[in-house]
């Protein structure tokens, strides 16, 4: 079945740019049925959809975020990836990478296991 | 800005039946909103219960269910476990797009 996994620094700086990617195994990144989503959860914290990206290279943005977010996906090494710029204390978090079934059952699944980013000097 | 509600907390009986709502600041949930449910635990990740209003995920027992009830989606649980203690979260799609993730309910089990 599909796995998911993010790997990446868990310590950032203040202002430093973080930058997270996601290992998809058993399945393809390539899938047409599928986008990939990045979510994150603050500690104690809810969970927060930070956006999504195709394929193609495709994407759709948190408007919270937008303007330090950027996504990429690598179809060779069937990854995709999270870059989030200037950050601060408040984009500490766990990030997780996700499925979103695109067909007319709209929903995440799987799930990566998580990855706990913490920005401090 | 569309906002997801969700009761921040609930407390239910073993064996006693529970419904956790998920709403939206901007109006009626509805199925063109794909409501799904997660359920977490604490340090895992999520784990997919419910989507498309109603559907359950393979392996999610039949106590859990999901149903529209007046302008908010709702997840069940008949015959709470005491393994059920866990937050659950909604998240709807909001459309071009988008989606948004509820605040999350943690349910005591007790």
């Amino acid at each position: 079945q599909v796995q998911l996994q993010e790997s990446g620094p868990g310590l950032v700086k203040p202002s430093e740019t973080l930058s997270l990617t996601c290992t998809v195994s058993g399945g393809s990144v390539s899938s047409g049925s599928y986008y990939w989503s990045w979510i994150r959860q603050p500690p104690g914290k809810g969970l927060e959809w930070i956006g999504y990206i195709f394929y193609s290279g495709s994407t759709n943005y948190n408007p919270s975020l937008k303007s330090r977010v950027t996504f990429s996906v690598d179809t060779s090494k069937n990854q995709f990836s999270l870059k989030l710029s200037s950050v601060t204390a408040a984009d500490t978090a766990v990030y997780y990478c996700a499925r979103v079934i695109m067909t007319s059952n709209l929903h995440y699944d799987p799930w990566g296991q998580g990855t706990l980013v913490t920005v401090s000097s | 800005q569309t906002v997801v509600t969700q009761e921040p907390s609930f407390s239910v009986s073993p064996g006693g039946t529970v419904t956790l709502t998920c709403g939206l600041s901007s109006g009626s949930v509805s199925s063109s909103n794909y409501p799904s449910w997660y359920q977490q635990t604490p340090g895992q990740a999520p784990r997919t219960l419910i989507y498309s209003t109603n559907t359950r995920s393979s392996g999610v027992p039949d106590r859990f269910s999901g149903s529209i009830l007046g302008n908010k989606a709702a997840l069940t649980i008949t015959g709470a476990q005491a393994d059920d203690e866990s937050d659950y979260y909604c998240v709807l799609y909001i459309g071009s797009g988008f989606w948004v993730f509820g605040g999350g309910t943690k349910l005591t089990v007790l």
